[in-house]
This record gives C-alpha cells, sequence and structure tokens, in this order.
C-alpha cells in the first residue's frame, strides 16, 4: 500500500526565500507524480506532473524533481510571494490513474 | 484549461437525509472520474473510481451502499450520501481524468454539514 509523507509539515517563510519542500512515497512503482496547490477551503490545482521517465518538470518559479528509485520528490520555489501561501500536496499515481495523497505541506509567505 | 465543477458548493443537511453532489468536466470528456472526501486539516482521502457506464470502484471501508455513485455520462458523475449523518460532514472533492491525459482537474470541492 502506497504511502505518501511531506516535510516539512508547515512552513512559515518572509517573502522573498527560496523553499524546498519534500515528499516521499513507499511504493516506487509509480507511472507519475503530481504536485497540487490546495488554497483554504478551496480545491486543488495542478502545478506540475512529472513522468516516472523524467527527472524533473519547470513552471515558472516552480521545479519538481523526482528520483524513483528512492521515493522521493521536491519542490522547489523560487523567491516566494505571499500569494504562494497554501498547502502543498504532492501525489504519486500508479497504473490505475489513482492518486495517493500526501498529508501535505502549509506553506506561508509574510510579507 | 480543462475546468470541473462540483454543485453545490455548500450544503447543509438534517441527519438522516439524502445529499446528492455533481461533479462535472466543463469542456472535456473524462471516462474516469474520481471522488475524495478530506477532513479538516487532513489530506485528500479516495473514497471510489467512477468509470462512465459501468459501477464504481470503492476504496477498502468506503460503503457502497451509503455512497452511491453513478456516471451515466462522459461529462457528469454525481455522488449520493445516503441517510447522511453527522460524522459524514466533509468536504468532498471530485476529479476528473480526460481521455488522452495523465492529468486530473479537480472540481472546487462541496462542503457537506450534516445536522
Amino acid at each position: 500500500k502506497q504511502e505518501v509523507t511531506q516535510i516539512p509539515a508547515a512552513l512559515s517563510v518572509p517573502e522573498g526565500e527560496n523553499l524546498v519542500l519534500n515528499c516521499s512515497f513507499t511504493d516506487s512503482a509509480i507511472y507519475n507524480l503530481q504536485w497540487f496547490r490546495q488554497d483554504p477551503g478551496k480545491g486543488l490545482t495542478s502545478l506540475l506532473l512529472i513522468q516516472s521517465s523524467q527527472r524533473e518538470q519547470t513552471s515558472g518559479r516552480l521545479n519538481a524533481s523526482l528520483d524513483k528509485s528512492s521515493g522521493r520528490s521536491t519542490l522547489y520555489i523560487a523567491a516566494s510571494q505571499p500569494g504562494d501561501s497554501a498547502t502543498y500536496l504532492c501525489a504519486p499515481g500508479g497504473n490505475t490513474d489513482k492518486l495517493i495523497f500526501g498529508t501535505g505541506t502549509r506553506l506561508q509567505v509574510f510579507p | 484549461g480543462a475546468v470541473v465543477s462540483q454543485h453545490p458548493s455548500r450544503v447543509i443537511c438534517k441527519s438522516g437525509t439524502s445529499v446528492k453532489i455533481e461533479c462535472r468536466s466543463l469542456d472535456f470528456q473524462a471516462t474516469t472520474m474520481f471522488w475524495y472526501r478530506q477532513f479538516p486539516k487532513q489530506s485528500l482521502m479516495l473514497m471510489a473510481t467512477s468509470n462512465e457506464g459501468s459501477k464504481a470502484t470503492y476504496e477498502q471501508g468506503v460503503e457502497k451502499d451509503k455512497f452511491l455513485i453513478n456516471h451515466a455520462s462522459l461529462t457528469l458523475s454525481t455522488l449520493t450520501v445516503t441517510s447522511a449523518h453527522p460524522e459524514d460532514s466533509s468536504f468532498y472533492i471530485c476529479s476528473a481524468l480526460g481521455l488522452y491525459t495523465d492529468t486530473q482537474y479537480f472540481g472546487p470541492g462541496t462542503r457537506l454539514t450534516v445536522l
């Protein structure tokens, strides 16, 4: 059974810092991994999707890396802004298209 | 981009009533939709996988007779919480998987409160 852990659980930083959010998963037999953002009381917004054959994906200030063999993914956020404040969730996907969500990292970026 | 809607966004009901939540893919067809439940300050837990034209597949521990799922078309899946009780109060989120993509697109969620 896939288990997903995210560290840290919460993070509070001043604006402008570069951030690293970590995700680890127990079953490395994944097809892809997605990173999502969730604002309080809202649904999820997909940020990045990394296929199992890829090492990283970039979108703007976001960069996600994947080390499938070691069961790890990292989300880098460059030059953080207050608008980045949200909960970030990682979710590895298997061959059934099911996503198993991590526990999330609650990020607060203050001005 | 792909848009998924949910209706209603918020519902309050009395214990014992049934509540139907709709999930629609607005600008794409989705053969597969997923239903998740999220309790406060917790992550999303997959409840069931809904495939168009066939019975839903429920995750272990999810009562299929309590959470009825219907996926009658390529753009609509419904979740009915039957005989709702206060412990069913939660945030219910659906997602839709496009025909030729690995990306799941999520709806905005439905907040269910059972009194």
